[in-house]
């Protein structure tokens, strides 16, 4: 299986800030790599497919970016609302895998 | 609107079965591959199964291949998850969630229902 690492596991922000959380696959999963973002008792949102395609409706302030083995997300202009788990996950290979999530929390 | 509802999580011994099935509504359903993606009490996100807009494409995680069966009725707008021989470590939180590419997929979940929670034990 395809094993997904992101760094760093939490991160602590504040409003305004710029945050970049970055995802590696231990083997090559092209560009089919998807971020989510996971609140406390909700489903999680898709907000990037494709490493770097937004999902319409989520704000510009996410960005995603990367292929081949190393992917990064990048939330700039800190909003609250942001604070969350974050997942990544590889659709290249079955069976598809997610890192472990990276929580984030606005100071 | 677009809609993704789960029903049919429960407490279950282990080695019974469950059926959990996922009706949807707002988009054209055999349009899009579907996947299942559980998540047991405080842990990360895991994939289980996904299924073609058509039903003739399926994928397992090895963890559940041979105990569970993904199925689709385009007719009814109705995913459906048949676990057999439940573990334990089934426990989870049970969602539905559909691609978002229509004809073929691209492995990702952008609409996703509530989820349904499986219970497995004695």
């Amino acid at each position: 299986d395809v094993q997904m690492t992101q760094s760093p596991s939490s991160v602590f922000a504040s409003v305004g800030d710029t945050v970049t959380i970055t995802c590696r696959a231990s083997q090559g999963v092209r560009n089919y790599l998807a971020w989510y973002q996971e609140k406390p008792g909700k489903a999680p949102k898709l907000l990037i497919y494709s490493a770097s395609s937004l999902l319409s409706g989520v704000p510009s302030r996410f960005s995603g970016s990367g292929s081949g083995t190393d992917f990064t997300l990048t939330i700039s202009n800190l909003q609250p609302e942001d604070s969350a788990t974050y997942y990544c996950q590889q659709a290249n290979t079955f069976p598809y895998t997610f890192g472990q999530g990276t929580n984030l929390e606005i100071k | 609107e677009v809609q993704v509802v789960e029903s049919g999580g429960g407490l279950v011994q282990p080695g019974g079965s469950l059926r959990l099935s996922c009706e949807v509504s707002g988009f054209t359903f055999s349009d899009f591959a579907m996947n299942w993606v559980r998540q047991a009490p405080g842990k990360g996100l895991k994939w289980v199964s996904l299924i073609s807009g058509s039903g003739r494409s399926i994928y397992y995680a090895d963890s559940v291949k041979g105990r569970f069966t993904i199925s689709r009725d385009n007719s009814k707008n109705t995913l459906y998850l048949q676990m057999n021989s439940l573990r334990v470590e089934d426990t989870a939180v049970y969602y539905c969630a559909k691609d978002p590419h229509v004809g073929s997929w691209v492995g990702a979940s952008d609409i996703w229902g509530q989820g349904t929670l499986v219970t497995v034990s004695s």
